[in-house]
């Protein structure tokens, strides 16, 4: 495997249910990010986790709760959603650090519908 | 207070034809800037970047894009379309390097007839 991916690609839950998204990067990057994608809405960043320790939280409702247990690895769980949060959620890492320009490499995305 | 505008949701051109799409920023810093492309249910794909080098910047898939510093510009530009150039293309700025914050253009859905 080369790069971001994320698993699963598509995902429907029932209001009540817990899942969770995953993502992995390949690119020995040291930062990763959730992003979510609602139809015509900008790009929202939601978490950032900077060497394994989250560094920001966008106001996210805690029904998303966020994991980073290394640097390779995040996931997002996700417990009693409402219709509203279907979107594609998108994985990204970079390489952070005072030399880098935080060139973001994003994974395909896990398409989520709550019902 | 930095942002990013991207000044048309929607660009339509015929195949063979040029491409322009149009992003300009504002910030009190010096910029880097990226132009990223979403195909339909794909992620984003990094097309070029500027970070203070050459003011025209060369990509892949044949774009590039122009930084104007007197105008506070980064337009993306394409000498002929093609189909597969179909897609979102978002304009992207960040105005620190060590920093994790990105700031996303809403988006140009570009359309090619056929």
């Amino acid at each position: 495997e080369t790069g971001v991916t994320q698993t699963p690609r598509h995902l429907v839950m029932g209001m009540t249910n817990k899942k969770s998204l995953k993502c992995e990067q390949h690119l020995g990057h040291n930062a990763m990010y959730w992003y979510k994608q609602s139809a015509k809405k900008p790009l929202e960043l939601m978490f950032v986790y900077n060497f394994k320790e989250q560094t920001e939280n966008n106001s996210v409702p805690s029904r998303f709760s966020p994991e980073c247990p290394n640097s390779s690895h995040l996931f997002l769980h996700l417990h009693t959603l409402q219709p509203e949060d279907s979107a594609l959620y998108l994985c990204a890492s970079s390489q952070f650090g005072q030399s880098s320009y935080n060139e973001q490499f994003f994974g395909p995305g896990t398409r989520l519908t709550v019902l | 207070a930095q942002s990013v505008t991207q000044l048309d949701s929607h660009v339509s051109v015929s195949e063979g034809t040029p491409v322009l799409l149009r992003c300009n920023y504002s910030s009190s810093y010096s910029p880097s800037l990226f132009w990223y492309v979403q195909h339909p249910n794909k992620g984003l794909q990094l097309l070029l970047k500027y970070t203070s080098a050459a003011t025209l910047v060369k990509g892949i898939n044949g774009f590039e894009a122009e930084f104007k510093k007197s105008e506070t510009s980064f337009h993306l530009t394409k000498p002929s379309a093609h189909m597969s150039d179909a897609a979102e293309y978002f304009c992207v700025v960040t105005f620190s390097t060590g920093a994790n914050n990105l700031f996303f253009g809403t988006g140009t859905r570009l359309t090619v007839i056929p």
